[in-house]
């Protein structure tokens, strides 16, 4: 099994449409990210949780919502999804040392 | 601003040449860096990381790179590049060290010819 896994992988869905993105990970670490990535722009930081109480934005948070259900679980939300949010979306879980990715998630919106 | 750069977007070499990819870094300090790949359809995997210590490290597939404090880069290395090796590469720095947040660059894709 992964390390961390996202769910869906791939996604399309409607302008103005609501849409949830999961992470699960098994390393049992305390840090989860989540990242979006755009052609020719590397991965930019949306948000950041060290812990379960403890959640922080990144980069570029507008638009985007997340929770942390669990040590192992964080879930990025769209609330009202635009066409520029298109991208492929990274979770990730670190240790002090190292990050563990997900294959990522691709959405659509169209 | 604080940046990761990497100069190249795109790079073509010949299977069995060797590669260099630049990274160039803004920190004042001394960050910790690192260099991941990502395959075509793939998460990104750690290929290797620098903390402290010795400059040149080593890391998985064949890969090297190089800290050079004086000039703020850490440009990964292969002596012989194979097929399988094609794919985008990004250069991070987590920028206070420890901190766990990753400034990535905007990647530097690989290709290779037979």
């Amino acid at each position: 099994d992964a390390d961390v896994t996202q769910t869906p992988r791939n996604r399309i869905t409607k302008t103005g449409k609501r849409i949830m993105l999961e992470c699960s990970q098994t390393k049992g670490h305390d840090r989860m990210y989540w990242y979006r990535q755009d052609p020719g722009l590397g991965l930019r930081l949306i948000y950041y949780s060290f812990d379960v109480k403890d959640i922080n934005k990144g980069e570029i948070s507008d638009g985007y919502s997340v929770s942390r259900q669990a040590q192992a679980k964080f879930s990025l939300s769209l609330e009202s999804a635009i066409p520029n949010q298109t991208a492929l979306y990274f979770c990730a879980t670190s240790s002090r040392t190292e990050a563990f990715f997900g294959q990522g998630t691709r959405l659509t919106v169209v | 601003a604080q940046s990761v750069t990497q100069p190249d977007i795109h790079i073509t070499v010949s299977e069995g040449a060797s590669l260099e990819l630049r990274c160039n870094y803004s920190y004042g300090a001394t960050p910790y860096l690192f260099w991941y790949v990502q395959s075509p359809g793939q998460g990104l995997q750690l290929l290797l990381k620098y903390f402290s210590g010795d400059t040149l490290v080593q890391g998985i597939k064949g890969f090297e790179a190089e800290f050079k404090r004086s000039q703020s880069s850490f440009n990964l290395r292969k002596p012989s590049v194979h097929w399988s090796d094609a794919a985008e590469y990004f250069c991070a720095v987590d920028e206070q060290g420890g901190s766990e947040k990753l400034v990535f660059g905007k990647g530097t894709k690989l290709t290779v010819n037979p």
